[in-house]
């Protein structure tokens, strides 16, 4: 079975500022990719950033970066120099044969 | 490229009564998927389709159905409504070959339905 954990309901950061969301995972597959959704209050899921199990690098996207750590069964998305427009809900998954969401992180950014 | 294309955005049916959501794919997508999305069980998955064929199922009662067209379009039914339908429904889809764990899920901006 899969699941995915994100710890944090909620989070401030400071405009301008870095910020991690965290995100656990657990499967048993060796195959598998893992995304970060980020969705505002109009309601519609925006694919962010993707990870493959078997990559070696971390992925970036831009001010996105996936911070994967495979050991840790971890795959942090890390905002840089965040706006104001990145206020949203994000949700961290997993997917081998099918998708699995976390409950999300809903970030503020403050002005 | 056009989106994820869901109608109708918004809907509010009485309880008993059933509902049909559609959802257009990106063109050249084959696979569809559907989420229920509420803020106490966040998003749950309903079901997928390929190629006209179910590939998974979540959890949920048989009052949840769905199809897939040939056109890749699909629909999605709820019939005997009850409050608990209340929800958005998001409808996403992707490339997805069979096995094909690392392709992004592209969503619609989803229906949102109450029920009374």
């Amino acid at each position: 079975a899969q699941k995915i954990t994100q710890t944090q309901p909620g989070m401030f950061v400071q405009e301008k500022e870095a910020v991690t969301l965290d995100c656990t995972y657990d499967t048993s597959d060796q195959s598998y990719g893992l995304f970060w959704y980020k969705q505002p209050s109009s309601g519609e899921m925006i694919f962010l950033i993707y990870q493959g199990s078997y990559d070696e690098q971390n992925a970036t996207e831009g001010r996105y970066s996936l911070n994967f750590q495979k050991a840790r069964k971890s795959a942090n998305l890390v905002i840089s120099a965040s706006q104001l427009g990145d206020s949203a809900m994000y949700f961290c998954a997993i997917s081998t044969y099918k998708y699995i969401f976390g409950t999300g992180t809903r970030l503020k950014v403050l002005a | 490229k056009a989106g994820v294309t869901q109608t109708p955005r918004y809907l509010i049916k009485t309880r008993g009564q059933q509902v049909t959501l559609s959802c257009s794919p990106i063109s050249g997508h084959r696979s569809v998927s559907w989420y229920q999305q509420t803020p106490g069980q966040g998003l749950q998955f309903l079901f997928e389709y390929f190629s006209e064929t179910q590939r998974n199922k979540g959890n949920f009662p048989g009052r949840f159905s769905g199809r897939q067209f040939s056109n890749s379009r699909s629909e999605m039914n709820v019939s005997t409504l009850e409050l608990g339908d209340s929800a958005l429904y998001l409808c996403a889809s992707s490339l997805g070959e069979t096995g094909d764990y690392n392709s992004p899920l592209h969503f619609g901006n989803g229906t949102r339905l109450t029920v009374t």
